[in-house]
């Protein structure tokens, strides 16, 4: 059964530590989105990837996130230095393009920095 | 105002109801994406839509393209029925960049 796998499911950190969150995509998928979720934003898009190249990432708080496709089974969010605010939870979704348009995503990485 | 709109925010139910949950949007869209989140959990794709109407158990999606509008039903709700769904629409056919409603809080009490 394939599936969108997210590691770490849970994370607490302290202000200032580095966190990196890992995603595996479907194998065949070609396009990986990372999201967050909060109670007061709903989800939010961070980072999309097509065939591994970054092609949105405005969403992204640039001077503290970065996020890489290594390659095509990886997908992975840095967050450096982490700050409370940060905690939320992270989700990774990923597709193939084509006319559908289906997204499968992840069970996601709660985050909470203290 | 939001481009994708969900109602109501909350629902409560007793179980065996009829469930229906709004979504309108004021985009061009590809496609619409109706998601459940159970409490504490991922977020799990219920249906896709560019026309028509889908049918998978008891949950039945409906969308009006011309309206903008689509409705989630529920029958013969279940107290394993209570998550948070959401409706997301996809704006230009194969980018895959959601919108996200603000999602419907359901809970289907026993």
């Amino acid at each position: 059964d394939a599936r969108v796998t997210q590691t770490p499911r849970d994370k607490v950190t302290e202000m200032g530590q580095e966190v990196t969150m890992r995603c595996q995509p479907i194998l065949g998928h070609n396009t990986v989105f990372w999201y967050r979720q909060t109670m007061m934003q709903g989800l939010e898009l961070l980072a999309y990837f097509r065939n591994r190249a970054p092609l949105d990432d405005s969403g992204m708080p640039k001077d503290r996130f970065s996020a890489e496709m290594p390659d095509a089974t990886l997908a992975t969010l840095k967050i450096q230095p982490s700050e409370p605010r940060d905690s939320a939870v992270y989700f990774c979704a990923s597709g193939r393009t084509g006319k559908t348009g289906e997204l499968f995503f992840g069970e996601g990485s709660r985050l909470t920095v203290l | 105002k939001n481009e994708v709109e969900q109602s109501p925010q909350n629902l409560t139910a007793q179980e065996g109801e009829f469930i229906t949950i709004n979504c309108s949007y004021s985009v061009g869209i590809s496609a619409l994406h109706w998601l459940q989140q159970h409490p504490g959990g991922g977020i799990v794709s219920l249906f896709m839509l560019s026309s028509g109407k889908k049918k998978h158990g008891r949950l039945i999606a409906t969308i009006n393209i011309q309206e903008k509008h689509s409705s989630l039903h529920i029958t013969a709700s279940h107290p394993r029925d209570s998550a948070v769904y959401i409706c997301a629409v996809s704006l230009v056919s194969g980018t895959y960049k959601y919108i996200f409603g603000t999602g419907t809080r359901l809970k289907v009490l026993a």
